[in-house]
C-alpha cells in the first residue's frame, strides 16, 4: 500500500504569516490528492481536491500544488480561524489513505 | 441543504455487532458513492471503506483492518447508507463519519476512470467497544 506522510507534524505561526504544509506519497499518485481541515471538536471539511482545485466556499488564501509524490498546502496569510489539523488524503486507488495530520496554531 | 446524518452508535461488547446508518438529504443520493471514515479518540482519520453508486454496480472496497468484518450497503430508495460491523474489537472504538464522494473523472484511451474524494461529511456517531 502507498504510505502518506506529512511535515511538519505541528507548527505555530503568527497571524498574517505564510504557512506551508507538505504531504508526500511513497509512490506516485498523479494529482489524486485532497486536503481536509478539521477544527478542534468539529467535522473535517474539504479544502482542496485534485491537488490544486479549491472547493467551493473555501477562502482563496488556501492553495494546493504538486503532483506525483510531493504536494503542498499553503495558507497565504494565516488567520485565527485557521487553527486546525490539516490532513492530506490520496484517492488514486484503495486504500484511500490519509496522512497523519499537521496541527496548526497561532503563536 | 446537503446533509448527512449518522445514527446507530453506542456502547457494545467485544465480539458483538452494530449497524450504523447514514441518512442523506438535499441531493440525489443514488448518483454518488458513499464512504465511511473513522477517528479514534485523539487520533487521525482512517478510511474504512466505500460503496460505489448503482451505475457502477454498487461495488464496495474496504480497509484491510475491517475487511471481512464490516459490510457497507445502500438503499437508494431511502437515501441511506449502512455500515454493518461484526466481530467488533476494542480498537474499533471511534467516531464514525459517513461522507459523500463525488468523482474526479479522467479520460484514457481505454475509457473513463473515476477517482473519489469526500466533499460532504456527517456529524459522526460514536462507537465504543468495551466489556
Amino acid at each position: 500500500d502507498i504510505q502518506m506522510t506529512q511535515s511538519p507534524s505541528s507548527l505555530s505561526a503568527s497571524v498574517g504569516d505564510r504557512v506551508t504544509i507538505t504531504c508526500r506519497a511513497s509512490q506516485g499518485i498523479s494529482n489524486y490528492l485532497a486536503w481536509y481541515q478539521q477544527k478542534p471538536g468539529k467535522v473535517p471539511n474539504l479544502l482542496i481536491y485534485d491537488a490544486y482545485t479549491l472547493q467551493s466556499g473555501v477562502p482563496s488564501r488556501f492553495s494546493g500544488s504538486g503532483s506525483g509524490t510531493d504536494f503542498t498546502l499553503t495558507i497565504s496569510s494565516l488567520q485565527p480561524e485557521d487553527v486546525a489539523t490539516y490532513y492530506c488524503q490520496k484517492y488514486n486507488s484503495v486504500p484511500r489513505t490519509f496522512g497523519p495530520g499537521t496541527k496548526v496554531d497561532i503563536k | 441543504e446537503v446533509q448527512l446524518v449518522e445514527s446507530g452508535g453506542g456502547l457494545v461488547q467485544p465480539g458483538r455487532s452494530l449497524r450504523l446508518s447514514c441518512t442523506a438529504s438535499g441531493f440525489t443520493f443514488g448518483d454518488y458513492a458513499m464512504s465511511w471514515v473513522r477517528q479514534a479518540p485523539g487520533q487521525g482519520l482512517e478510511w474504512v471503506g466505500f460503496i460505489r453508486s448503482k451505475v457502477f454496480g454498487g461495488a464496495t472496497e474496504y480497509a484491510a483492518s475491517v475487511k471481512g468484518r464490516f459490510t457497507i450497503s445502500r438503499d437508494d430508495s431511502k437515501s441511506v447508507a449502512y455500515l454493518q460491523m461484526n466481530s467488533l474489537k476494542t480498537e474499533d472504538t471511534a467516531v464514525y463519519y459517513c461522507t459523500r464522494d463525488p468523482a474526479s473523472v479522467t479520460k484514457f484511451f481505454s475509457g473513463n476512470y473515476y477517482y473519489y474524494y469526500m466533499d460532504v461529511w456527517g456529524q459522526g456517531t460514536t462507537v465504543t467497544v468495551s466489556s
